[in-house]
């Protein structure tokens, strides 16, 4: 069964506790997969693609990585205004696309 | 440049009752997507655009929930007659991808919160 699965659920830190999320994924005929950050009440916005395994992005405190089952969003440093919720998507074979359900960050000062 | 636009931000409406939402992408992206997002669940697609052809609209309810795109620009989403369970955020987004090879990011406007009582 195509799936993606965010862990973990939720996770909170203490500013500048460096940690990392995970994305893992069960899709054949990878298209790409999306990071997004998502603040309350607002659309998705766009952070990073990663197309093949051992490919790595950074901006800012962000660095992302992909496998050829899971991709990690690490966070360095983070500081209160990295509170957000931090949304995997995968899309495959073609047309489809599926989100995971999501990692909810709290960034304590 | 100018975001994806979407309207109205929020809705309310009885059972039972129907709903239209409107969605303007970005020029010139080929992809339009809806994407229903239940509070503490990630978006969900429902159908997919690509110019005016639809790709995929495999999870969306068809006995209730339809949608257009004009043109290959603007798009609707109807749903008739809404029940309890549809009260979500419905997002919309564009992205430039006008194939099935490698899929590039999509743009998501801020969304339309829908409240069924």
């Amino acid at each position: 069964e195509d799936q993606v699965t965010q862990s973990p659920e939720a996770l909170r830190l203490q500013e500048g506790e460096s940690s990392s999320l995970n994305c893992s994924y069960t899709v054949s005929g990878l298209r790409g997969l999306f990071w997004y950050r998502q603040d309350p009440g607002k659309g998705p916005e766009f952070l990073f693609t990663l197309y093949s395994a051992g490919e790595e992005k950074e901006k800012e405190r962000l660095k992302a990585t992909l496998t050829k089952k899971e991709s990690f969003l690490h966070i360095t440093a983070p500081k209160p205004e990295d509170s957000a919720t931090y949304l995997c998507a995968v899309s495959f074979r073609g047309f489809k696309t599926i989100f995971g359900a999501g990692t909810r960050l709290f960034v304590k000062a | 440049e100018a975001g994806v636009a979407q309207s109205p931000r929020y809705k309310i409406i009885e059972k039972r009752q129907s709903v239209a939402f409107w969605c303007n992408p970005i020029s010139g992206h080929a992809t339009l997507y809806w994407y229903q997002q239940i509070l503490g669940q990630g978006p969900k697609l429902l159908i997919q655009f690509q110019n005016n052809g639809v790709v995929d609209d495999s999870q969306l309810p068809k006995d209730r929930f339809s949608a257009e795109r004009l043109k290959g620009v603007d798009s609707t989403l109807k749903i008739q007659p809404a029940k309890l369970e549809d009260s979500a955020v419905y997002l919309c987004a564009s992205s430039l991808d006008s194939g099935p090879g490698r899929r590039t990011e999509a743009f998501f406007g801020q969304g339309t919160r829908l409240t069924v009582v």
